[in-house]
């Protein structure tokens, strides 16, 4: 099994779309998840992060984690065509550690 | 807003040469590491580096990689004798050292071995 999974999509949406992008892992010592954003030949821009289980808000972006279920997602809300990028989950085991990365889930908005 | 710089942008080698890939980090940040990426795969671990010495390095870094942080602010990456499945992009990371800070990423190096 995948340390860290992620349907690679693509995923298409219309503009104003809710959007849900999920990752699954297999590390229950994972303690750290982060959401990266990757424009084409462009390195991971982190869009957010979170420390165990809960929620976690940043403007139209929510990401949640739930441990008991190894299950990380990210919601965008009011989808924009500027948002059409690849999107990376990457869980971590501490502070200092490497990220695991997902494949990406490529994502594209249609205006 | 501070951010990672890395150089060359594309870096075109011939296979068996030596290749240094550069990276200047956040100013005051302590972790520092080396991804890459090959064309249609996900980011994957080299090697993360803290404390002037190697802190953890994947089984892809092998005796070929070396990094070295040789002044107050450069952090590179060399491979001794490149060869073509070392074509790949690569990124550089760093990370502050307070609370649980995440990394920050350059736009990357692409490394082309002919």
């Amino acid at each position: 099994q995948k340390e860290v999974e992620q349907d690679p999509g693509p995923l298409s949406v219309p503009e104003g779309a809710i959007v849900s992008l999920n990752c699954t892992y297999s590390n229950s010592a994972f303690q750290y998840f982060m959401w990266y954003r990757q424009y084409s030949r462009k390195g991971p821009e982190l869009l957010m992060y979170t420390y165990s289980s809960g929620n976690k808000e940043d403007g139209r972006f929510t990401a949640q984690v739930d441990k008991s279920s190894k299950y990380i997602s990210l919601f965008i809300r009011d989808s924009q065509p500027s948002d059409s990028a690849t999107y990376l989950c990457a869980p971590t085991y501490n502070q200092g550690g490497k990220l695991i990365f997902g494949q990406g889930t490529e994502l594209s908005v249609k205006p | 807003e501070p951010e990672v710089t890395q150089t060359p942008s594309h870096q075109v080698t011939q296979m068996g040469q030596e290749v240094i890939l550069r990276c200047v980090p956040i100013s005051n940040h302590l972790y520092f590491y080396w991804y890459r990426q090959i064309l249609g795969q996900k980011v994957e671990f080299l090697v993360s580096f803290y404390n002037n010495e190697i802190s953890e390095k994947s089984e892809i870094f092998d005796d070929q990689f070396s990094v070295e942080r040789p002044d107050g602010s450069n952090f590179t990456l060399k491979i001794r004798s490149t060869k073509l499945e070392d074509s790949a992009m690569y990124f550089c990371a760093s990370k502050g050292g307070r609370g649980n800070q995440p990394q920050h990423f350059g736009d990357g190096t692409r490394l082309s071995i002919l």
